[in-house]
């Protein structure tokens, strides 16, 4: 297996642009996790997935964060209209049904100029 | 909000010198998990202990659990430097059904 596949690996945009960020778990896991990584407060969940469903999006800052998942295969997430705040390390992670390890993808490093 | 904390922030040492870190935690756990990020990358899972376990092996990673404490150990021995890299401790909580990361340690091993 390929582990889990980020898109982009880097992206610049300027202020105001719609980004789009997405995700490919592991093949048989059943949950994914948006993770979001700055040096300030360190590793947040935004979101996550069970079986395709969202279950828990507390952690998404504000209505310009979305995320879906319209299969087992693929996740995205989207920010719109971006701003600077944003810019950060975005991580998808996803686990199998004994939630006993996540894989992290290798992230997408998002700069909002 | 952060569920663990980890102790130190950073550390420093040789290599061949064992590295220990611990977490703190505030609330019951299921289990707890640390992960090793190397600059630059995801995070990798390292080892798993369960609330009922006090103490696991995996080569040379040792894990502790005090859940009267509600803190854990990771003892990396023989240390070397590809063990270079962030270690975060995350608990998995039953309730809130997903698994929170602590603020990390820094580990340098210098040659």
């Amino acid at each position: 297996d390929a582990g889990v596949i980020q898109s982009p690996r880097h992206e610049v945009t300027e202020m105001g642009q719609e980004v789009t960020l997405r995700c490919k778990p592991i093949s048989g896991h059943n949950s994914l996790f948006w993770y979001r990584q700055t040096m300030m407060r360190g590793l947040e969940l935004l979101i996550y997935f069970n079986n395709n469903v969202p279950i828990d999006d507390s952690g998404m800052p504000e209505d310009r964060f979305s995320a879906k998942m319209p299969n087992a295969s693929f996740s995205t997430l989207k920010i719109q209209p971006s701003e600077p705040r944003d810019s950060a390390v975005y991580f998808c992670a996803s686990s199998p049904p004994d939630r006993e390890g996540y894989t992290f993808g290798s992230g997408t490093r998002l700069t909002v100029v | 909000s952060q569920q663990g904390e980890e102790d130190p922030q950073a550390l420093s040492i040789q290599e061949g010198e064992n590295a220990t870190m611990n977490c703190s935690y505030k609330t019951s756990i299921n289990n707890l998990q640390w992960y090793r990020q190397n600059s630059g990358r995801g995070l990798v899972h390292l080892i798993l202990i369960r609330s009922n376990e006090r103490e696991k092996h995996s080569g040379r990673l040792r894990v502790t659990l005090d859940t009267s404490k509600k803190s854990s150990s990771l003892l990396i021995t023989a240390s070397r430097a590809a063990d270079t890299a962030s270690y975060f401790c995350a608990t998995f909580t039953g309730g809130g059904n997903k698994l929170t990361f602590g603020t990390g340690t820094q580990l340098k091993v210098e040659l």
